[in-house]
């Protein structure tokens, strides 16, 4: 069975400073990996994926994360942090996208000014 | 395009009363999942549907959870009778088969059950 382990369920950076969240998985087959971020009040929304191909994935507002086999992790990093980036992030695997994700506990970011 | 939208956004009731949450997928979407989020144990599965047919009831905490998908746009969760650990936000998401397992979330309907 997959599973998830998001190291730190808060962190907390200054304003333009790097973002570094943790994620490590666990999964008996090559996996698909998700981080997602939730606002306050709101549902959550994809920032970025591996599934295959290249290790080192973009996604949007800046972010990126890269898939370590070797290391069965996918770290999500922004290299500034904005004010607007405070929110609670999720990481997710899926047993190649045909299962369920099964995400992390998540982990809150509090962006200092 | 519209997205995946739930009702109600929020549902305050008493011990006992029945609720009933509901779902309306993104259009061509082939699956549909229940989650719950609470803060003590994160994000939870309940259920989930492929062409309307539930796959895996697993996560259904107990009898007084059901969920149906009569039709392709639309899904509900119900609670007979709640109870007050119930209290939770309750998502409704929707996939595409071929698309990498990427979820489209909605923005929740938040119970408080007292």
């Amino acid at each position: 069975a997959q599973s998830v382990t998001q190291l730190g369920s808060h962190v907390s950076v200054s304003e333009g400073a790097l973002v570094l969240l943790r994620c490590n998985y666990s999964s008996s087959v090559p996996p698909y990996l998700f981080w997602y971020v939730q606002y306050p009040n709101q549902g959550l929304q994809l920032l970025l994926k591996y599934t295959t191909g290249a290790t080192l994935v973009k996604g949007i507002n800046g972010f990126e994360a890269e898939f370590k086999k070797s290391e069965t992790s996918f770290h999500l990093t922004k290299p500034s942090a904005h004010m607007s980036d405070a929110a609670e992030y999720f990481c997710a695997v899926s047993d190649r996208g045909n299962t369920p994700l099964v995400f992390g506990k998540g982990t809150r970011l509090s962006v200092i000014a | 395009d519209a997205g995946v939208i739930q009702s109600p956004r929020h549902e305050v009731t008493e011990m006992g009363q029945e609720v009933t949450l509901r779902c309306k997928p993104i259009s061509g979407h082939d699956y549909l999942f229940w989650y719950r989020q609470t803060m003590m144990r994160g994000l939870e599965l309940l259920i989930y549907f492929n062409n309307n047919v539930p796959i895996d009831d697993s996560g259904m905490p107990e009898d007084r959870f059901s969920a149906k998908m009569p039709n392709a746009s639309f899904s509900t969760l119900k609670i007979q009778p709640s109870e007050p650990r119930d209290s939770a936000v309750y998502f409704c998401a929707s996939s595409l088969w071929g698309s990498g397992g990427e979820l489209f979330f909605g923005e929740g309907s938040r119970l408080t059950v007292l």
